[in-house]
């Protein structure tokens, strides 16, 4: 059964755009938030975190907004740009000291020139 | 930096066959993990460690061993390979002993093909 799960699997943006990434989860026990990118034939690379007691955290053009009582979060990356066009996944962590992270299925955002 | 390193790149197998897949990382990192990612599926925990002679079990051990006689070594050992392992295969480490922030560095890849 998917903890963390991620809609839509296409996103297509205008480069100086705003692109907004949704994640919801169904653990309420998760410690952490974060968002990976990833470019096809590399591993993911982390981008942004946020600890469930937050609710932003910003960081440059990124920014995550955390609801823990709809267990949603998102990613805003503003302005968009064509570098950004990559595969987003959401993760959280979980398990005795955080140990293991959950991912969703991943996003593939499109930013058009 | 040569940072997260796994080889072989590209694996193809017999159904039966064994093989290890290698992990190295020169950050001194204390946490190492693997996860395998399928089409139109996130990344799935096999196993993961925190520190030299300490492994745990992840979301999809089965199939899988692995071992942590070093800081810096992680091998995947899948002892008798079944098509339904074809996968993409990830290493990934991290500073802390014990994961914090989740904040993990992942190595480019084994793309595995089982027959």
């Amino acid at each position: 059964d998917q903890q963390v799960k991620q809609n839509s699997p296409s996103l297509s943006v205008q480069e100086g755009r705003i692109s907004i990434l949704n994640c919801d989860y169904t653990n309420s026990m998760f410690d952490y938030f974060l968002w990976y990118k990833k470019y096809p034939a590399e591993g993911p690379t982390f981008l942004i975190s946020i600890s469930s007691i937050k609710d932003k955290n910003e960081d440059g053009r990124f920014t995550v907004f955390l609801n823990k009582s709809a267990k949603h979060l998102s990613l805003h990356i503003v302005p968009s740009q064509p570098g950004d066009s990559a595969v987003y996944f959401c993760a959280a962590s979980y398990g005795a000291g955080n140990n293991r992270l959950a991912f969703g299925k991943g996003n593939q955002v499109v930013v058009i020139p | 930096n040569a940072g997260v390193t796994q080889t072989p790149k590209f694996q193809v197998l017999k159904t039966g066959q064994s093989m290890t897949l290698q992990c190295a990382q020169d950050m001194n990192h204390e946490y190492m993990s693997w996860y395998r990612q399928d089409p139109g599926m996130g990344l799935r925990l096999i196993h993961y460690s925190v520190g030299a002679g300490i492994t745990d079990q992840g979301e999809v051990p089965n199939g899988y061993n692995v071992s942590r006689s070093t800081t810096e070594d992680f091998p995947l050992r899948l002892l008798s390979a079944a098509p339904s392992q074809t996968s993409v295969y990830f290493c990934a480490s991290s500073r802390d002993g014990l994961l914090n922030t989740g904040e993990l560095f992942f190595g480019e890849g084994s793309r595995l093909t089982v027959l």
